[in-house]
């Protein structure tokens, strides 16, 4: 059964500061890899989604990559705003199985 | 606007009182799903839906149904609520095929506890 992990579970920065956040998942036969995004008291938004045939997705100040043979993920942001504190959620498979999520990394950032 | 409608937004319930929550798209995704996230556990599929009368069942399905009669709509079914199903519950779409296959779409969220 696939299991995904994220690191850390928690991160608190200084605003302005780039950032990395860790995704790794047990069962490197996926059919794609999303990075979403959630606020209190709100649904999830998809920030970036990479084909299990791609090695890395931009959108923006974000930049997710992934290593399949690895089982890794790592979603990039560059030059962090308090806007951007939230939980973000990794989560793999897709198709028509569906999602299969980390416990998230809840990041703040500082003013 | 596309989006995910999900009805009501905050239930209170009583253990045995059967009760549905809505879910609604308008971007005539085949794809819908239902999660549920609990503090700990994460999100966790409960069912999924391929395409009208296709539906199956995700890591949780215990104590819920679902039907799927239009393309739009998805309702989740509590027939006897329990304590053990007080969650936070997403409906999610998608397409399954074309540029933008299976980035998925969510709902705001139901709140539901269960007493």
């Amino acid at each position: 059964k696939q299991e995904v992990t994220q690191i850390p579970a928690a991160l608190s920065v200084p605003e302005g500061e780039n950032l990395v956040l860790n995704c790794s998942f047990t069962d490197s036969a996926i059919y794609n890899l999303q990075w979403f995004r959630q606020d209190p008291g709100k649904g999830l938004t998809s920030l970036l989604l990479i084909q299990s045939s791609q090695r890395e997705q931009t959108s923006g100040r974000l930049n997710a990559s992934l290593d399949k043979s690895s089982g890794r993920s790592t979603l990039y942001i560059a030059a962090s705003q308090p806007g951007d504190s939230a939980t973000y959620l990794c989560a793999v498979g897709g198709g028509a199985d569906g999602l299969t999520f980390g416990k998230g990394t809840h990041l703040i950032i500082q003013p | 606007e596309a989006q995910v409608t999900q009805n009501p937004r905050y239930l209170i319930t009583v253990t045995g009182k059967k009760l549905t929550v809505t879910c609604s798209q308008n971007m005539n995704h085949e794809y819908m799903s239902w999660y549920r996230q609990d503090p700990g556990l994460g999100l966790r599929q409960i069912y999924y839906s391929m395409n009208v009368e296709v539906t199956d069942k995700g890591d949780v399905p215990e104590g819920y149904k679902v039907s799927r009669k239009e393309k739009r709509n998805f309702p989740l079914i509590l027939e006897s609520p329990s304590p053990n199903q007080t969650s936070l519950y997403f409906c999610a779409s998608s397409f399954l095929s074309g540029t933008t296959k299976n980035i998925q779409y969510f709902g705001a969220g139901t709140r539901l506890s269960v007493l």
